[in-house]
């Protein structure tokens, strides 16, 4: 089963400054790879996946991401965060099968 | 349309009660997810739906039982729970149940068991 971890539990970043949230997927043959991100009492947005294809993955809201076969890694970035930023992000990957699996999260807490 | 719908909200229930979440998508999606999320944790998957037959339970007690009446809508039936069943139910559907589909998620029910 695919299964990821998310190094950082917490990240606390002040407004305007980048922030860079990491994600190690363990490998497969086939992987495919997500980052969520789920506000205050609301449900899961899709930020951005990796499917095949080009390395570096744009998604909504500013956000990219970079899916490193050979260190296994996912890492989400943005060049500069906003207050609207605050919220929980979990990585995920699915494999062959039904199952999305989950990070535990990192919590993202922007300051003015 | 591009969301999935859950409904309610909220919900407060007592041990002995009988109640159901509903969750409905109009994108011609045809796999649908449930998912309990306790307070600081990733979602975990419970059931899912393909082609409007149960083809994944990942070991939900009895007192749970999804169904899924037409390829639009998702049930929850919810009975005799445990408050340890407290969470947040986030329903979510695909297009189809390939691991290239992107799960859309609806803002999910907070049930809370007294």
């Amino acid at each position: 089963a695919q299964s990821v971890t998310q190094l950082d539990s917490q990240v606390p970043v002040f407004e305007e400054a980048p922030v860079e949230l990491r994600c190690n997927y363990s490998s497969s043959v086939s992987v495919y790879l997500f980052w969520y991100v789920q506000y205050p009492n609301q449900g899961l947005q899709l930020l951005l996946k990796y499917l095949s294809g080009s390395t570096l993955v744009k998604g909504i809201n500013g956000f990219e991401a970079e899916f490193n076969k050979s260190q296994t890694s996912f890492h989400l970035r943005k060049p500069s965060v906003h207050i609207s930023d605050t919220a929980e992000y979990f990585c995920a990957s699915r494999g062959n099968d039904y199952k999305l699996s989950f990070g535990a999260g990192t919590t993202v807490t922007v300051r003015a | 349309d591009t969301e999935v719908t859950q409904t309610p909200k909220h919900l407060v229930m007592g041990m002995t009660n009988k109640k159901s979440l509903k969750c409905e998508q109009h994108m011609g999606h045809r796999a649908m997810y449930w998912y309990k999320q306790k307070a600081k944790k990733p979602p975990e998957l419970m059931f899912v739906y393909s082609y409007e037959k149960l083809s994944i339970n990942e070991s939900v007690p009895s007192r749970f039982s999804p169904e899924c009446p037409n390829s639009s809508l998702l049930n929850l039936h919810l009975h005799a729970l445990q408050p340890e069943d407290s969470a947040l139910y986030l329903c979510a559907s695909s297009l189809g149940d390939s691991p290239y589909n992107e799960q859309f998620f609806g803002p999910g029910t907070r049930l809370t068991v007294l």
